[in-house]
């Protein structure tokens, strides 16, 4: 069965940092592209991140040069490095997958929730 | 532009067509994709590319695109089709991706 798994996630004060993992079933991550998506809470969804063939990567100017995406293919896992952390990156954490030869996020994680607070 | 506009509200009546609508500079390059959310779930892509969808997801539903506006039409809504809509696509650069900010449906 094609699947993300994600952990991580949970409280952290501000300035802290975190890691997220999203574990791969069924395809290999550095078949597709893999991206983050998040969504603060009652608002609608927001791209972070992307990584093409385990090592091209682009950010949302909201977090670049404070998250990093990277790729274990050994591990067959996409990791989102958090750092500085601020009260607006509150939100859940989405992984997913790119369609193969489309733009489409076609398999998502179930999610992972950050709360920045002191 | 890197926006995606959405109107945050759209209402049908049960077994009517709806469409949904998403505006940006960048669809005049790029396809839009299409998500449904329901409440404390992960998104689901229900259309894609050139009025593709993936395996499961029901014919009622259908995507389409003209000039900058990308549209998801429901033909024949369902009362488990009430939910978020999000449409994304590429930046105009290509290298970003960006997301509209949704559209609540209710079926009513």
């Amino acid at each position: 069965e094609v699947q993300l798994v994600q952990s991580g996630g949970g409280l952290i004060q501000p300035g802290g940092s975190l890691r997220l993992s999203c574990a791969a079933s069924g395809f290999t991550v550095s078949s597709n592209f893999m991206s983050w998506v998040r969504q603060a809470p009652g608002k609608g969804l927001e791209w972070v991140s992307i990584i093409y063939n385990t090592i091209n990567t682009y950010y949302a100017d909201s977090v670049k040069g404070r998250f990093t995406i990277s790729s274990d293919s050994s591990e067959n896992t996409v990791y989102l490095q958090l750092s500085g952390l601020r009260a607006e990156d509150t939100a859940v954490y989405y992984c997913a997958r790119g369609a193969l030869g489309e733009d489409a996020l076609d398999i998502w994680g179930q999610g992972t929730m950050v709360t920045v607070s002191s | 532009s890197s926006e995606l506009t959405q109107d945050p509200s759209v209402s049908v009546a049960l077994g009517q067509t709806v469409r949904i609508t998403c505006q940006g500079d960048s669809l005049r390059t790029y396809y839009a994709s299409w998500y449904q959310q329901k409440p404390g779930q992960a998104p689901v892509l229900v259309t894609y590319g050139k009025n593709k969808r993936p395996s499961g997801i029901p014919d009622r539903f259908s995507g389409s695109s003209s000039g900058n506006t990308a549209s998801l039409t429901i033909t024949g809504a369902q009362a488990e089709d009430e939910a978020d809509y999000h449409c994304n696509s590429r930046d105009t650069t290509g290298k970003h991706v960006i997301f509209g900010g949704g559209t609540k449906l209710t079926v009513l």
